[in-house]
């Protein structure tokens, strides 16, 4: 079974500065779609960026990127610029499996 | 138009009641997804449907039974509540052979009294 792992349980940033958030996973698949999501206090659940694991290029969404190693199985998100509605919660995917979050503070 | 949409939204109890759960999703995926989410934010997958077909089942106490009447629908019906229920129950649906990510509905918060 894939698992999900984030050590991260909060992090904080300054606004418009950079941070990344740390994911490791486990499968024994060889072609998979890696996912981050958001959980803003409104619990809604927002997709912010995608991975497909045969791609070598990482991923990018406009402030949003990812650092994939396919071999390491480590799949971290950067955020640039973090603007306050970034805070949030922050979940990484693989096949239906979340980590167990990141809670991100924005500081003004 | 909801793509996908779980009633209720707030759902309050009492300690051995039976309550149901519903969610139905209209963009035509084919998997489907129930998870819990405690106090801690953690985000625990309870079962998956694909075609109506029960994929994953993971270890959660028999009270609980997800049912699938179409792939379109996938219901929860937990038997005799205890207090450690209470928490916001998400539906999600996906596309198997796609990597559009998971759409969730908007979740009902359970509360056991």
């Amino acid at each position: 079974a894939q698992t999900v792992t984030q050590s991260q349980p909060e992090m904080s940033v300054q606004e418009a500065e950079t941070v990344t958030l740390s994911c490791t996973y486990d499968t024994s698949e060889s072609d998979y779609y890696l996912f981050w999501y958001k959980q803003p206090p409104s619990r809604q659940m927002i997709l912010v960026i995608r991975q497909e694991a045969y791609k070598q290029q990482n991923a990018t969404e406009n402030r949003f990127s990812v650092n994939f190693q396919k071999a390491a199985k480590s799949f971290s998100l950067k955020i640039s610029d973090s603007q306050l509605g970034d805070a949030a919660m922050y979940f990484c995917a693989l096949r239906g499996r979340f980590g167990a979050g990141t809670r991100l503070t924005v500081k003004p | 138009d909801t793509a996908v949409s779980q009633t209720p939204k707030y759902l309050v109890t009492q300690m051995g009641n039976d309550k149901s759960i519903k969610c139905e999703q209209n963009l035509g995926h084919d998997t489907m997804y129930w998870y819990k989410q405690d106090s801690k934010k953690f985000l625990k997958i309870m079962f998956s449907y694909n075609n109506k077909e029960l994929i994953i089942n993971e270890t959660v106490p028999n009270r609980f039974s997800p049912k699938s009447p179409d792939k379109a629908h996938l219901n929860l019906h937990i038997n005799s509540l205890e207090l450690g229920d209470s928490a916001v129950y998400f539906c999600a649906s996906s596309q198997a052979d796609r990597g559009n990510g998971y759409t969730f509905g908007s979740g009902t918060r359970l509360t056991v009294v």
